[in-house]
């Protein structure tokens, strides 16, 4: 238990489908992160949060749509996805953004696109 | 050629040690991590070593930094069934506390 939660766990959807996962921190962070892991890829980073502000967005394409309510909440939501999409995303956190904070993470959101 | 590189597999007897590298590019490298990825879990944090650091002992796991060579391992001593899964090792850069991750390592410990 790390004290960051996804849910769903498992996720399945069609094409053109609207869905969204969850992730949640029980850890008084102040950032959370999105990343991407694929079969045949190293881990990607996808989106930053730092205090409800994003402060990254490496080049996601705009079927992926980040929500960040308060510290303590990050949202994708996802639509009009490709079966390529299909991987595990993985929710991490850390107390902030500087260099020398641990990033702790979640135990990750299966998605798989049919 | 990729920031964070590590060998795909790695097979070891239960009981033996075993030895994960790890090269990365980036000489301004701040922290460096190791990661462990059981099947159908994420990422749990093993261990980290600040860059300044050569060694760093926490009970079965030793995590070696030569900065020169741009080298990092991780030696698991005693290997046990539990710890076949996933190894990643990560770099963080100077700037922000973004995470650039290698390939991953997969262990299997044969009993």
């Amino acid at each position: 238990e790390t004290g960051v939660t996804q849910t769903p766990r498992h996720l399945v959807m069609g094409m053109t489908n609207k869905k969204s996962l969850k992730c949640e921190q029980h850890l008084g962070h102040n950032a959370m992160y999105w990343y991407k892991q694929s079969a045949k890829k190293p881990l990607e980073l996808m989106f930053v949060y730092n205090f409800k502000e994003q402060t990254e967005n490496n080049s996601v394409p705009s079927r992926f749509s980040p929500e960040c309510p308060n510290s303590s909440h990050l949202f994708l939501h996802l639509h009009t996805l490709q079966p390529e999409d299909s991987a595990l995303y993985l929710c991490a956190s850390s107390l902030d953004t500087n260099s020398g904070n641990t990033i702790y993470f979640g135990e990750g959101s299966w998605l798989t696109v049919v | 050629g990729e920031d964070v590189e590590q060998s795909l597999f790695l097979s070891v007897r239960e009981g033996d040690s075993s030895v994960i590298n790890c090269t990365y590019t980036d000489s301004s490298s701040t922290y460096l991590y190791w990661y462990k990825q059981e099947p159908g879990a994420g990422l749990q944090l093993l261990t980290y070593i600040f860059s300044n650091m050569d060694m760093k002992q926490d009970q079965r796991l030793t995590v070696l930094l030569n900065k020169k060579d741009k080298h990092l391992s991780l030696r698991i001593a005693d290997t046990q069934t539990g710890d076949s899964a996933i190894y990643f090792c990560a770099e963080r850069k100077a700037a922000g506390n973004k995470l650039t991750f290698g390939g991953g390592t997969r262990v299997l410990v044969k009993p």
